[in-house]
């Protein structure tokens, strides 16, 4: 199985703040990574698709970079909204797996 | 506007069965493949289920693989997901999504495995 290593488990920052995300995975998926962002209570919303590519309606603050094995998400500018639990996905082979998660706090 | 609205959770003893529903709107349900995903209390995302747009090949987490069993109906706009010989470690909130990347999500409903 493909493990998907995000860092950090939880992150601690203030509105404006810029954030990083990192997910590696132990081999290479090629561009089949995503980013979805969970709210308390909440399904799941996808921000990201094919490593880089907004999901329609999310806010362009909102960026994904990275190739081969390690992938980033980039939050420009944090906004109130945004304070919420991150997970990366691969599908590039099953079983189809997600990172552990990043809950982003407000310091 | 896509909706995917689950149902079927409740409360089971280890060793019995559920079927959860799916229902899907606002896209045309039959070119897509669809997906069950779980979360079990405060912990992460764990797929579970796919398959494709015609029902014709299905995919499963090694977890659930002989036990659960995900079809498709496009007539009716509904996936579904049949769980037998539950554990207590099937215990979560299980999400329907559209497609193998999951680019839509339901609410979410909420299976609990107990005696």
């Amino acid at each position: 199985d493909i493990q998907m290593t995000q860092s950090p488990s939880s992150l601690s920052a203030s509105v404006r703040d810029r954030v990083t995300i990192t997910c590696r995975a132990s081999q290479g998926i090629g561009n089949d990574l995503g980013w979805y962002q969970q709210k308390p209570g909440q399904g799941p919303q996808r921000l990201i698709y094919a490593v880089s590519n907004l999901q329609s309606g999310v806010p362009s603050r909102f960026s994904g970079s990275g190739s081969g094995t390690e992938f980033t998400l980039t939050i420009s500018s944090l906004q109130p909204e945004d304070f919420a639990t991150y997970y990366c996905l691969q599908h590039f082979r099953y079983p189809f797996t997600f990172g552990q998660g990043t809950k982003l706090e407000i310091k | 506007e896509v909706q995917l609205v689950e149902s079927g959770g409740s409360l089971v003893q280890p060793g019995g069965s559920l079927r959860l529903s799916c229902g899907a709107s606002g896209f045309p349900f039959i070119n897509f493949w669809m997906s069950w995903v779980r979360q079990a209390p405060g912990k992460g995302l764990e797929w579970v289920a796919n398959i494709k747009q015609d029902g014709s090949e299905t995919y499963y987490a090694d977890s659930v693989k002989g036990r659960f069993t995900i079809s498709k109906d496009n007539a009716k706009n509904l996936v579904y997901l049949q769980m037998n010989s539950l554990r207590v470690e099937d215990t979560a909130v299980y999400y329907c999504a559209r497609n193998r990347y999951f680019d839509f999500w339901g609410r979410g409903t909420l299976v609990t495995v107990s005696s």
